[in-house]
């Protein structure tokens, strides 16, 4: 069983169309980060997110922990094709290894 | 700052063969860790360290062999490849195991 289930797995959008990506679990976390992903690179963090309800924004990304710290989304505003890239959403799972967990991911591609 | 570099970029090896994957980082980061990525599978953990020294094994470690001598350097050792280890490769530091990850640019390896 993934800690972290990501969704969808793969989107495929049209320039400035609005979309939200999801990751969910079903413990509960001090904490969440999302990074991003572009093709042949490293991913890179976007946010860490630490309250339960917290919103986030980024320029055209917002992200929200849920209330129960067991979730989070991350919708973006009029996409570009910059914001092509695979997005991860990590935690820090205590009593198992010392790092991160990801999970698998969402890809995006935006089209112009 | 370089950050966290890998070498090299690109590697194909011929099955039985041996290499050593290398990444330095720059940040006095204690912890530091190997990451094997394959398509719609994330970030699969190999090993880490927790400081020089100091290191253990992750979710799929076999076939693989790290040393940490010093703070900086942590290299991925494969003895005998197999075609089953054709992936990307990614080395992290971070300064807490729950803190910000700082990947390399990734060593794309194919087995053949």
């Amino acid at each position: 069983t993934q800690l972290l289930e990501q969704s969808p797995q793969f989107l495929s959008i049209q320039e400035g169309e609005n979309l939200t990506v999801y990751c969910n679990s079903s413990s509960v976390f001090s904490s969440l980060q999302w990074y991003r992903q572009e093709p042949g690179e490293g991913p890179v963090l976007l946010v860490t997110v630490v309250t339960g309800g917290e919103v986030k924004k980024l320029k055209r990304l917002t992200f929200q922990f849920g209330d129960a710290r067991k979730d989070s989304s991350l919708h973006i505003t009029a996409a570009q094709p910059g914001d092509t890239g695979l997005y991860l959403c990590a935690v820090f799972a205590k009593g198992g290894y010392s790092t991160l967990t990801f999970g698998k991911g969402t890809m995006l591609l935006v089209s112009p | 700052n370089a950050g966290v570099t890998q070498t090299p970029k690109f590697r194909i090896l011929k099955i039985g063969q041996s290499m050593t994957l290398q990444c330095t980082q720059d940040m006095n980061h204690n912890y530091m860790y190997w990451y094997r990525q394959d398509p719609g599978m994330g970030l699969k953990l190999i090993y880490y360290s927790v400081g020089a020294g100091i290191t253990d094994k992750g979710e799929v470690p076999n076939g693989y062999n790290v040393s940490r001598s010093t703070t900086e350097d942590f290299p991925l050792r494969l003895e005998l490849a197999a075609p089953s280890q054709t992936s990307v490769y990614f080395c992290a530091s971070s300064r807490n195991p729950d803190a910000e990850a700082f990947f390399g640019q990734g060593t794309r390896l194919t087995v053949v």
